[in-house]
């Protein structure tokens, strides 16, 4: 069964403004990563996070892992149309990762 | 990422038939996977491996077969292909160490008729 679940399924911006996804699991993670895909593309790599709590900045991008580790965030600043695509997190238990059912963000310019 | 190609890009098939979907990558990576993406789904693991001639189930492995002679392919083979089997399969492969994040190849689109 699924492992990690992601909220919202889809969202909908106006360019400038933020945007988050959620990331759960119903088990303790060992580590999560996330991953963007664009439309027509294949999912690329964009950061990992390891400890509770973590925080990690990539320019407007913010992650965020849970003090229990059960849960991510992906936050977005002043969205752009470059930022278009679906968000993935992937959350490893055991030695395996459990892909979310991804977030998938439209920006309207 | 030309490090790991996948072919076809596209294929269709008819219900029944076998065919194998290639990998291969040039980076020595360990750990290569599978995994098919669909609507509603995400992304579903369907076989890993850590190394040459060692190969596990992931996910949703029924109805595929996998092997990995070389360190640098990872051949999927649909055995009978069915209907529900019309995805898209991406290919990846990892380092050892994690924090490098999987890297994935360009996809084949699969279509079962």
């Amino acid at each position: 069964g699924q492992q990690v679940m992601q909220i919202p399924q889809y969202q909908h911006v106006q360019e400038g403004e933020d945007f988050t996804t959620y990331c759960n699991s119903s088990t303790t993670l060992s580590n999560i990563q996330w991953y963007k895909q664009r439309p027509g593309g294949h999912p690329v790599f964009l950061i990992q996070l390891v400890k509770s709590g973590e925080v990690k900045k990539q320019k407007r991008l913010t992650f965020q892992f849970g003090e229990a580790k059960k849960n991510s965030s992906l936050h977005i600043t002043a969205t752009q149309t470059t930022d278009v695509g679906t968000y993935f997190c992937a959350g490893a238990t055991g030695n395996q990762f459990y892909f979310g059912t991804g977030t998938s963000l439209t920006v309207i310019p | 990422d030309a490090g790991i190609t996948q072919s076809p890009r596209y294929k269709i098939t008819e219900t029944g038939r076998q065919v194998t979907l290639m990998c291969h990558q040039t980076w020595s990576h360990s750990y290569m996977f599978w995994y098919r993406q669909d609507l509603g789904h995400g992304l579903r693991l369907i076989y890993y491996s850590a190394a040459a001639d060692i190969t596990d189930k992931g996910e949703v492995p029924d109805g595929y077969v996998v092997s990995r002679s070389k360190t640098e392919n990872f051949p999927l083979t649909l055995e009978s292909a069915t209907r529900s089997q019309t995805s898209v399969y991406f290919c990846a492969s990892s380092e050892w160490e994690e924090r490098y994040g999987y890297t994935f190849g360009s996809g084949t689109r699969l279509t079962v008729v």
